[in-house]
């Protein structure tokens, strides 16, 4: 039984350029979240998948960024025209909708800096 | 929003000593989870829990929806409990589904 996996685990870019991650989550799970970690902060919300439509979008994703999960399965997180402002930790989640209960299982994360 | 208050903010403990970690919430919630995240960044889900009391080993965890609160215990701690403890809910009337909005953490501190 793998867990949420994602790549790459690290990346540096420099300010402009594009970057894209992404998140493989645990089989069968029909639900994907990303979420973005600053440093002393908890995860905040950016944008969920059930299957392979995206059901919410965060304020806090500007146009510059743009997910997807094609088939339903694995996902990708874009960000454009990087900024320094877009450093932090980038973190997958998926879950399995079942009996009322939706508990988040987290993958270790992609450490983005922007130089 | 809902709005997710965590004390204490930092926690240093002997080893074998037992803590209790608060979650304070300012609205309904159908979704609460406690998550550990280690020195390494990893997020480990321990309970999900919305209301009631459960057990997994040292650790338990009470909610009392109606009273919009949160407790997890920490029995005879260990230095691998050391790390960040995060509460998350989901609002109930927030009109959104599965957006986990998580408190600062308590960070925790076992020392050997």
């Amino acid at each position: 039984d793998t867990g949420v996996s994602q790549d790459p685990r690290h990346k540096i870019t420099k300010r402009g350029q594009n970057v894209t991650f992404r998140c493989d989550p645990i089989s069968e799970h029909n639900r994907l979240y990303w979420y973005r970690q600053t440093l002393g902060q908890g995860p905040e919300f950016l944008t969920y998948f059930q299957n392979e439509a995206q059901l919410e979008k965060s304020r806090l994703l500007s146009d510059r960024f743009s997910a997807e999960r094609p088939k339903g399965s694995f996902s990708t997180l874009e960000i454009q025209r990087t900024e320094q402002g877009d450093s932090a930790m980038y973190l997958c989640a998926s879950s399995l909708i079942f009996q009322d209960t939706d508990t988040q299982y987290f993958g270790p994360g992609t450490r983005l800096t922007v130089l | 929003g809902i709005q997710v208050e965590q004390s204490p903010p930092d926690l240093i403990l002997q080893e074998g000593a037992n803590s209790t970690l608060r979650c304070n919430f300012s609205d309904s919630v159908n979704n609460l989870q406690w998550f550990h995240q280690n020195p390494w960044g990893q997020l480990i889900n321990l309970f999900y829990i919305p209301s009631g009391t459960k057990q997994n080993g040292r650790l338990s965890a009470t909610t009392v929806a109606t009273e919009r609160y949160s407790l997890l215990y920490i029995s005879s701690s260990q230095t691998t409990d050391s790390g960040v403890y995060f509460c998350a809910v989901e609002h109930e009337y927030g009109g959104s589904q599965g957006n986990l909005i998580f408190g600062k953490g308590t960070k925790l501190s076992v020392k050997p």
